[in-house]
């Protein structure tokens, strides 16, 4: 079975800087999708960036992108720049390319200081 | 263009009584799932529905649980005798192709339902 693993329960960054939240996985699989979600206090689960692990590129939108590395079975989220909107709890998630459902980590709380 | 819709946003129940949570999918949409977050996880799958048919309820429980997606109107969740541990977010998503998701992957979800039993 396939699994997500956010080692980060919390982060917090200083406004303006960049942090990294980081994400492993395990999988069987050669082709899968990657992605992660923003869950700000509303509780909306927001798509952030998303990665086609066929893909070598890493993705990137905007000041929000992913370092890729599907050897060691990782998916890390750099935000740059990093704004008082972006704290949220974050959650890194793995689907099959031809399955049905989606299976997300525990998640990392950020937090962003003034 | 309204995304997915989920009411209500806020439902509190006592112990044994019934909680229906409804899902209605973005327009063009005909594909239901729902997952279930616990206080301080994260999301968790439970069911993925087509119009009129259960694709995978791998990740319902076994009893109280029961979801359907009619041919007209929204999907339903339905739990049965609530007990204190069904105290959860309730979120819904929708895609539009048979394999589930979209060309990307992705999923569109609501803003869930937040159960409360007392």
């Amino acid at each position: 079975a396939q699994t997500v693993t956010q080692s980060q329960p919390e982060m917090s960054v200083q406004e303006a800087e960049t942090v990294t939240l980081s994400c492993t996985y395990d999988t069987s699989e050669s082709d899968y999708y990657l992605f992660w979600y923003k869950q700000p206090p509303s509780r909306q689960m927001i798509l952030v960036i998303r990665q086609e692990a066929y893909k070598q590129q890493n993705a990137t939108e905007n000041r929000f992108s992913v370092n890729f590395q599907k050897a060691a079975k990782s998916f890390s989220l750099k935000i740059s720049d990093s704004q008082l909107g972006d704290a949220a709890m974050y959650f890194c998630a793995y689907k099959e390319t031809s399955g049905s459902r989606l299976t997300f980590g525990e998640g990392t709380q950020l937090t962003v200081n003034p | 263009n309204a995304g997915v819709m989920q009411n209500p946003r806020h439902l509190v129940r006592r112990r044994g009584q019934e909680a229906r949570l409804r899902c209605s999918p973005m327009k063009g949409h005909s594909h239901v799932y729902w997952y279930r977050q616990l206080p301080e996880e994260g999301l968790k799958f439970m069911v993925y529905l087509q119009k009129e048919n259960i694709i995978d309820e791998s990740g319902m429980p076994k009893e109280r649980f029961s979801a359907e997606f009619p041919k007209e109107g929204p999907s339903i969740l339905r739990i049965q005798q609530v007990v204190r541990g069904d105290s959860a977010a309730y979120f819904c998503a929708s895609s539009p192709l048979s394999d589930g998701y979209t060309l990307t992957g992705e999923l569109f979800f609501g803003e869930g339902s937040r159960l409360t039993v007392l």
